[in-house]
């Protein structure tokens, strides 16, 4: 089953709307949870890497007040859009890891969620 | 800094021809991961391995195999036998010890298999 929770799955709204997104990892303590960014027919790009109880980590080129983080709890971290517009329509997918020293789990991943701005 | 290469944007091939998927990467660090991943047209990741830098073991999983080469940087990925429902896009990843185990993408592989 999965062993992390990405919700919602596809998003429908208008220009302007701020537009939240849960990534949750079911069975396990994630300190680290990663947010990717997929333009049809093309890879998956890393935007930020989410940090319990700390700010996040962003990518150059990624808008760290467009794309908002928080990872309050080793099982949630929340990818939120500000005042998204169409350009913002994309897949977003998420992954958690619970690495512990040289030891690194595979990363899960959520099942994504499709974004799109009218 | 890691960067991963996939060279092949599209492959098309005929049910039961073999197919191999190139994956060529670069990183700093002594200690890495590497994966694949499989991403049919639902659009989840579908995790297929995991291999360590101190691991050069080939692996064979059913149809599927992958050899790692660090001499070449090099992590290919053979179907055998390619059936339909192996259609989708193929990504090969990297994951660094150094950059706290993010992992990078290459471009992926569009993988057509025809009846």
């Amino acid at each position: 089953g999965a062993v992390v929770s990405q919700h919602p799955s596809r998003v429908i709204c208008k220009s302007g709307t701020s537009v939240k997104i849960e990534c949750r990892s079911l069975d396990f303590q994630a300190t680290t949870m990663f947010w990717y960014r997929q333009f049809p027919k093309q890879s998956l790009m890393l935007m930020a890497t989410s940090n319990e109880g700390s700010k996040a980590t962003y990518e150059q080129g990624v808008e760290k007040d467009k794309f908002l983080i928080n990872h309050a709890s080793l099982t949630l971290s929340t990818l939120t859009v500000t005042s998204a517009h169409p350009e913002d329509s994309s897949f977003y997918i998420c992954s958690a890891g619970a690495a512990t020293g040289y030891s690194n789990q595979p990363q899960h991943f959520g099942d994504g969620t499709r974004l799109s701005i009218l | 800094a890691q960067k991963v290469t996939q060279a092949q944007t599209e492959i098309s091939v005929v049910e039961k021809e073999d197919v191999t998927l190139d994956c060529v990467y670069e990183t700093r660090d002594t200690t890495y991961y590497l994966f694949w991943y499989k991403q049919p047209p639902s659009g989840e990741l579908v995790f297929l391995i995991r291999r360590n830098s101190f691991d050069e073991q080939n692996e064979i999983s059913g149809r599927y195999s992958w050899n790692f080469q660090k001499s070449t940087s090099s992590f290919n990925f053979t179907i055998t036998a390619s059936q339909v429902v192996d259609s989708a896009v193929y990504f090969c990843a990297l994951s660094e010890d150094t950059g706290g185990f993010k992992t990078i993408f290459g471009a992926g592989t569009r993988l057509f298999v025809k009846a």
